[in-house]
């Protein structure tokens, strides 16, 4: 069966500092893979999303980046945080006719 | 490009009533699909349905339900007989090129004992 793994569950980050969370998906080949963002008390905001290893889309242009250095690897990334950076951020897969979007758990980061 | 519109943004209902979440969308695409999630306090999103714009029936599944009009562009969402665990952010999503997912600003539903 597949699943996703995102880590860490919580992050608390000064300002300035760098970024990086990890997704990886198993049990599935060349899925679509997806980072999303919730701001407190607000809706689901797509930031990234990729097709395949090394293709990016970038939804919203910001302080964050994306790569896809594996087929099952997803990396979100930001060389210096800003406050507005706080949020919940989810990673998520797609593939096949299923279409569905797997979640998973999300990460909280804080921004002081 | 799609457009999600959840035009409620809290609700509280006292358990056992019945509740609708509202869900219009635009679209240009002739096909297309919808979707439910569920937010729980815990942060994770859980699927909950799947429509495709052939298919207008309603559909129901043990207390939920859902309506389809295409002639409207809404896709509502019924709980019937609330329950506390019921108490979530529930969003409907709708995909561009069958792949990227855009979301609603989300329903927050809050059901009391």
């Amino acid at each position: 069966s597949q699943t996703i793994h995102q880590w860490p569950a919580t992050l608390v980050q000064p300002v300035g500092s760098p970024l990086s969370l990890e997704c990886t998906v198993e049990g599935t080949s060349n899925p679509n893979l997806y980072w999303y963002r919730q701001a407190a008390g607000r809706g689901l905001q797509l930031l990234f999303y990729s097709v395949g290893i090394g293709q990016i889309s970038s939804e919203v242009p910001q302080n964050l980046s994306a790569s896809r250095p594996q087929d099952r690897q997803f990396i979100l990334s930001s060389k210096k945080l800003l406050l507005s950076d706080s949020g919940f951020y989810l990673c998520a897969w797609s593939a096949g006719e299923s279409l569905n979007l797997h979640f998973g758990n999300g990460t909280r980061l804080t921004v002081t | 490009a799609q457009k999600v519109t959840q035009a409620q943004t809290e609700i509280s209902v006292v358990e056992k009533e019945d509740v609708t979440l509202d869900c219009v969308y635009e679209t240009r695409d002739t096909t297309y699909y919808l979707f439910w999630y569920k937010q729980p306090p815990s942060g994770e999103l859980v699927f909950l349905i799947r429509r495709n714009s052939f298919d207008e029936q309603n559909e129901i599944s043990g207390r939920y339900s859902w309506n389809f009009q295409k002639s409207t562009s809404s896709f509502n969402f019924t709980i019937t007989a609330s329950q506390v665990v019921d108490s979530a952010v529930y969003f409907c999503a709708l995909p561009y090129n069958f792949n990227k997912f855009y979301f609603g600003s989300g329903t927050k539903l809050n059901v009391k004992p």
